[in-house]
Order: structure tokens, then C-alpha cells, then sequence
């Protein structure tokens, strides 16, 4: 079965500090993985994607993951939070089972206090 | 680059009644994807379209039926509208179908069954 897993529902973070999004993942297959994240009233934008290359995948507006097959996580990670970082985030997950097909995480919603 | 589009943003409809959303993909995208959000369920794949050809579908009961026509653009349908059918639903677009793809999202469509 293939499932995804985002740790937190809600994250909070001061300006400037360092912003870590927990995402676990299940698949019996070579799974890509990818992060998105959506705005109020938008919808959901691509900020990176894994899919079997380089294990540190880096993303826009200086997000980035680590694939860790051995843990099955894909940990979304910025040095230093920005305001206009809150938003929601999602951790995808899309397997090739005989249909392929998208599973998303719960979501994490990231607020950000100046 | 004009981005995906979707009509129409908002719609009510009461319960039992049938409802069809559109969804124009990026110009040169043949994969139109489409999801169900809502706070409860999260979101959830619905279907995939690619060359008018339906590729991948999600676990929904067949009241949720799409169709994509020569020139990409796309159509979700729902009959017979339950309560719990009121979501934010999203279609996205891709150049390449299978989902292992970036996904580019329209804002939505939020449907109110009353």
C-alpha cells in the first residue's frame, strides 16, 4: 500500500529561524516525491520534486529536501524562515501501481511570527 | 504563458442536482489531472486525462466522471450532488501524463451543495 505522512498539521516558526516540514512516505515501489505548497484562495504551486536522481533535491525560494530511502522520509528544510512563507504545504507522493496515481499528506500549515 | 484556468470559481447547487466544471490547460500541456479537496478528506486524486483518454483514476464513486476534448480542455462532471460533496476541486495540468510529472494547479473550483 502506499501511503504519505506529514508529522505536523501546524508549524510555527520566528522569522529568520530555520523551517523543518516532517513528511514520511510508504510505497512497495520507486515512489517520486514531491512538495507543494499553497497559498490562501490558490492553488498548490510546486517547490521541488524527487525522482530518483540526487538524493538533496533543491527547490524555489530556497526550500530544499533530503531523500532518505533508509528512513523513508523526505523532510522539506529552509535555512531561514521568510513572512511570506506561510502557506500550507504538502508532501506528495506519486507511485507507479498498475494505475498510477497521486497520494497527498494531511498538509502542514506553516505560520510565521515576525 | 497563460496558466490553468478554471470556471467556474464559484458554484451552489442543491442536492441532487448535476454539476459540470471546466478546466483549460496550459497551452501544449495533454495531461489534465483533477482533485477533490475538503478539510476533512484532504485532497484526493480523482482522475487523470491525457490525449482524451482517461490514464489513471482515483477511488471515487462513478458519480464523478470527467472527459477531455481534442484541443486539451477538460470537464468533470458530478450527478446526483451530496452534502459531502462540497470541496475546493482542482485540476491541474502536466506536459507528460502519469503524475511523475510536475502538476500545474488552477485555483479551483469551490462547490457548495446545499
Amino acid at each position: 500500500a502506499q501511503s504519505v505522512t506529514q508529522l505536523d498539521s501546524h508549524v510555527s516558526v520566528s522569522e529568520g529561524t530555520p523551517v523543518l516540514l516532517r513528511c514520511n512516505y510508504s510505497s512497495s515501489y520507486s515512489p517520486s516525491l514531491f512538495w507543494y505548497v499553497q497559498h490562501p484562495n490558490k492553488g498548490l504551486q510546486l517547490l521541488l520534486k524527487y525522482t530518483s536522481a540526487a538524493t538533496l533535491v533543491k527547490g524555489i525560494n530556497g526550500f530544499e529536501a533530503e531523500f532518505k530511502k533508509s528512513e523513508t522520509s523526505f523532510h522539506l528544510t529552509k535555512p531561514s524562515a521568510h513572512m511570506s512563507d506561510a502557506a500550507e504545504y504538502f508532501c506528495v507522493v506519486s507511485v507507479l501501481t498498475g494505475a498510477n496515481n497521486l497520494f497527498f499528506g494531511t498538509g502542514t500549515r506553516l505560520t510565521v511570527i515576525p | 504563458k497563460a496558466g490553468v484556468t478554471q470556471t467556474p470559481r464559484y458554484l451552489i447547487k442543491t442536492r441532487g442536482q448535476q454539476v459540470t466544471l471546466s478546466c483549460s490547460p496550459i497551452s501544449g500541456h495533454r495531461s489534465v489531472s483533477w482533485y477533490q479537496q475538503t478539510p476533512g478528506q484532504g485532497l484526493q486524486f480523482l482522475f487523470e486525462y491525457f490525449s482524451e483518454t482517461q490514464r489513471n483514476k482515483g477511488n471515487f464513486p462513478g458519480r464523478f466522471s470527467g472527459r477531455q476534448f481534442s484541443n486539451s480542455r477538460s470537464e468533470m462532471n458530478v450527478s446526483t450532488l451530496e452534502l459531502g460533496d462540497s470541496a475546493l476541486y482542482l485540476c491541474a495540468s502536466s506536459s507528460r501524463p502519469g503524475l511523475r510529472d510536475e502538476q500545474f494547479f488552477g485555483p479551483g473550483t469551490r462547490l457548495t451543495v446545499l
